[in-house]
């Protein structure tokens, strides 16, 4: 079955730390997708790509860094974690962009202490 | 760019009533129009989607109305039960890069 599957769950990381949250896509989707979840806000991208190497600025970029290594996985990476970024993080895949039906993964809750 | 508001922010039903969910979106290209239901602890999980030609499509006791000329989209359940609470979200896109996503309506069905 096709799938996108988001590691870790939850993460606990204190300011200033470093943190990589992972994405892996069995749905041989191009694209793939960062978002972050907030309460008020709804879902808002942070970063997206259109396939392996690939990496495009969403909506709200500052203080991430993402990198897509293979077709399958994507991460994103925060090198000075700060509390404003405490929240629900989905990654998310499709065929197409934006005209198309996504698949998202399960979310890692990250706290930023 | 694209606004999305949705509304309202919680919505409580009692079982076997309707339930109905607005998205209001400002930019006319929007093409593609879809919505998700997430349930606790979980991720988003695409209930329905149409394109710009479509007015109104039924699926499964879900009801989805477009109505271009006043740029509103339009969620109904029409027989809620306790297994559609969750939360709610519509997503549109002018065919550009990305989704756009409202801000959620939290659903409660009482039995």
């Amino acid at each position: 079955e096709a799938a996108v599957t988001q590691s870790p769950r939850n993460k606990v990381t204190v300011t200033g730390g470093n943190v990589t949250l992972s994405c892996r896509q069995t749905n041989s989707h191009n694209y793939m997708y960062w978002y972050r979840q907030d309460t008020g806000h709804g879902l808002r991208l942070i970063h997206y790509s259109y396939g392996a190497g690939n990496l495009q600025i969403g909506d709200v970029p500052d203080g991430y860094k993402a990198t897509r290594t293979t077709q399958e996985d994507f991460f994103l990476l925060l090198e000075l974690a700060s509390p404003s970024q405490t929240s629900l993080y989905f990654c998310a895949s499709s065929d197409v962009a934006g005209n198309s039906d996504y698949t998202f993964g399960s979310g890692t809750r990250l706290l930023v202490i | 760019g694209e606004q999305v508001e949705q509304r309202p922010p919680h919505l409580s039903v009692r079982e076997g009533d309707s339930a109905i969910i607005i998205c209001t979106y400002t930019d006319s290209a929007t093409a593609y129009f879809s919505w998700y239901k997430q349930e606790a602890g979980a991720g988003l999980q695409l209930l329905m989607s149409v394109l710009s030609n479509v007015d109104r499509k039924e699926e499964q006791g879900l009801t989805v109305l477009l109505n271009k000329k006043d740029k509103r989209l339009s969620l109904n359940l029409t027989a809620a039960h306790p297994g559609d609470s969750a939360v709610y979200f519509c997503a549109v896109s002018n065919m550009g890069y990305k989704l756009t996503f409202g801000t959620g309506t939290s659903l409660l069905v009482d039995p």
